[in-house]
C-alpha cells in the first residue's frame, strides 16, 4: 500500500515571499502520479499541480512549482509571490497509475499554511 | 464550465437515522469516487465506480453502500448512523482516460447527533 507524509503541520510566511512544503510517498510502483491539492477555509478541493512519475521535468503552473526527486521519493510544492489568496490547507497526493487502485487517491495528513501580509 | 454538483451541501442527522447523499459528475465522467474527511484529516477513500460498477473498494463500513445509475450520478447511502459518522463527503468525476487530476465537489457536510 502507498503512503504519503507531510511532515509539516503549519507553515506560514510573508506575503511576496517563497515557501516551500515538503511530502515523501513510499510505492513500490513505477507508474504514477502526484498532486498538490489546495482546500481554503471553503473546504473545496483545488487541484493546484500535477506530476507524472515518468516526466523528470518538474510541472510548473504559475506561481507554484515542484521539485520531483523520484529516486528520493520527494515532492515538494514551491509557492513564489506567495499571496493571502494562497492561506490554506494543502494536501500532497499520490495515484497508482495502473491495476485496481488506478484513479484512487491516497492524501498526505496535510499541511496548513498561513500567508501574513 | 459544469462541474461536480453535491446534494445536499448539509445534513444533519440523530444516532441511527438513515443518510443519502448524492453526486452528480461533470458530464461525460464516467468514474466518480467517494471521499470521507473527517474534522482535522485527510480524505479518506471509500469507494469507486466506473461504467455503473464498483471498481474499488476502500475503508468504507458495512453500513454504507453506494451506487452508480444510467445517468452515471451516484448515491452514497449511509444507516445505522453513528456520531463519528460525522464529516465531509466529497465526491470526484474523472472522465475516460484521464490521469491530471479529477475534480471535486463541493462536500456534504454531515453532522449526527
Amino acid at each position: 500500500a502507498q503512503t504519503v507524509t507531510q511532515s509539516q503541520p503549519e507553515m506560514s510566511v510573508q506575503e511576496a515571499e517563497t515557501v516551500t512544503l515538503s511530502c515523501t510517498y513510499d510505492t513500490s510502483e513505477n507508474n504514477y502520479y502526484l498532486f498538490w491539492y489546495k482546500q481554503p477555509p471553503s473546504r473545496q478541493m483545488i487541484l493546484v499541480i500535477r506530476q507524472e512519475a515518468y516526466k523528470q521535468q518538474n510541472a510548473t503552473e504559475n506561481r507554484f512549482s515542484v521539485n520531483f526527486q523520484k529516486a528520493a521519493k520527494s515532492f515538494s510544492l514551491k509557492i513564489s509571490d506567495s499571496q493571502l489568496g494562497d492561506t490554506a490547507m494543502y494536501f500532497c497526493a499520490f495515484m497508482s497509475g495502473g491495476g485496481t487502485s488506478y484513479g484512487k487517491l491516497t492524501f498526505g495528513q496535510g499541511t496548513i499554511l498561513t500567508v501574513h501580509p | 464550465a459544469a462541474g461536480v454538483i453535491q446534494s445536499p451541501r448539509h445534513l444533519i442527522k440523530e444516532k441511527r437515522e438513515t443518510a443519502t447523499l448524492k453526486c452528480y459528475p461533470i458530464p461525460r465522467h464516467d468514474t466518480v469516487y467517494w471521499y470521507q474527511q473527517g474534522p482535522g484529516q485527510d480524505p479518506q477513500f471509500l469507494i469507486s465506480f466506473y461504467e455503473k460498477m464498483q471498481s474499488d473498494k476502500g475503508s468504507i463500513p458495512d453500513r454504507f453502500s453506494a451506487q452508480q445509475f444510467s445517468d452515471y450520478h451516484s448515491e452514497l447511502n449511509m444507516s445505522s448512523l453513528e456520531l463519528g459518522d460525522s464529516a465531509l463527503y466529497f465526491c470526484a468525476s474523472r472522465g475516460q482516460g484521464v490521469n491530471y487530476g479529477y475534480t471535486f465537489g463541493s462536500g456534504t457536510r454531515l453532522t449526527v447527533v
